[in-house]
């Protein structure tokens, strides 16, 4: 099992540019989460789905976009890249949602826009 | 809203040495309450999780929890801390899928 997988591992971006984050279980999971990493501030979740065909906003979504395309993916769409989206993204997938499953992490995207 | 607080940014240890990691957390019902550690470049993998029962939790590479309701507490222990434990740890909450994590603390360990 490969578990989490993201792509890409690594991305700069101009200003106004748009592009989407991959993210991909193998662990036949129901829940889905999409995190940015800035230092000092722990991780904050943008957006979770709970289940194949819902998605929620979590503590910060202003900016982006969510599509769970099926039980397995689940994509993060920046649609005009700011400077203060510069972070690292991770994703991650629980077999349960509402805390009671454990999160999985996959290795994240660096993001640069510059 | 609900917050998670790290009092300590930056904690320095000598392999060998106990290690006490603080986490306070600001929520009105008892959450569910994690430790995950993150090691330089990579995601981050679960210590260990309380949802209810004995507030005393044991999680993986020797590492455990308790949980005191009446301080809003979730420290996390380990007895004799090796150098493969220097990362970063991070605690989170979680209330019904509204995932919070403090801003972490940082452990160095010194030979």
């Amino acid at each position: 099992n490969a578990g989490v997988t993201q792509t890409p591992k690594f991305q700069v971006l101009k200003t106004g540019q748009s592009m989407t984050l991959q993210c991909a279980q193998d662990m036949n999971h129901n829940s889905m989460y999409w995190y940015r990493q800035d230092p000092g501030m722990g991780l904050r979740l943008i957006y979770y789905s709970a289940s194949e065909g819902t998605t929620d906003k979590g503590e910060v979504p202003n900016g982006y976009n969510v599509s769970r395309l099926n039980k397995r993916e689940f994509s993060l769409r920046l649609e005009s890249a700011a400077p203060s989206q510069t972070s690292v993204y991770f994703c991650a997938s629980s077999e349960l949602d509402g805390g009671l499953g454990t999160q999985y992490f996959g290795p994240g995207t660096r993001l640069l826009v510059l | 809203a609900q917050s998670v607080t790290q009092p300590d940014i930056h904690i320095t240890v000598s392999e060998g040495a106990s290690l006490e990691l603080r986490c306070n957390y600001s929520y009105g019902a008892t959450p569910y309450l994690f430790w995950y550690v993150q090691s330089p470049g990579q995601g981050l993998q679960l210590l260990l999780k309380y949802f209810s029962g004995d507030t005393l939790v044991q999680g993986i590479k020797g590492f455990e929890a308790e949980f005191k309701r009446s301080q809003s507490s979730f420290n996390l222990r380990k007895p004799s801390v090796h150098w493969s434990d220097a990362a970063e740890y991070f605690c989170a909450v979680d209330d019904n899928n509204d995932m919070r994590f403090g801003a972490g603390t940082r452990l160095t360990v010194k030979p």
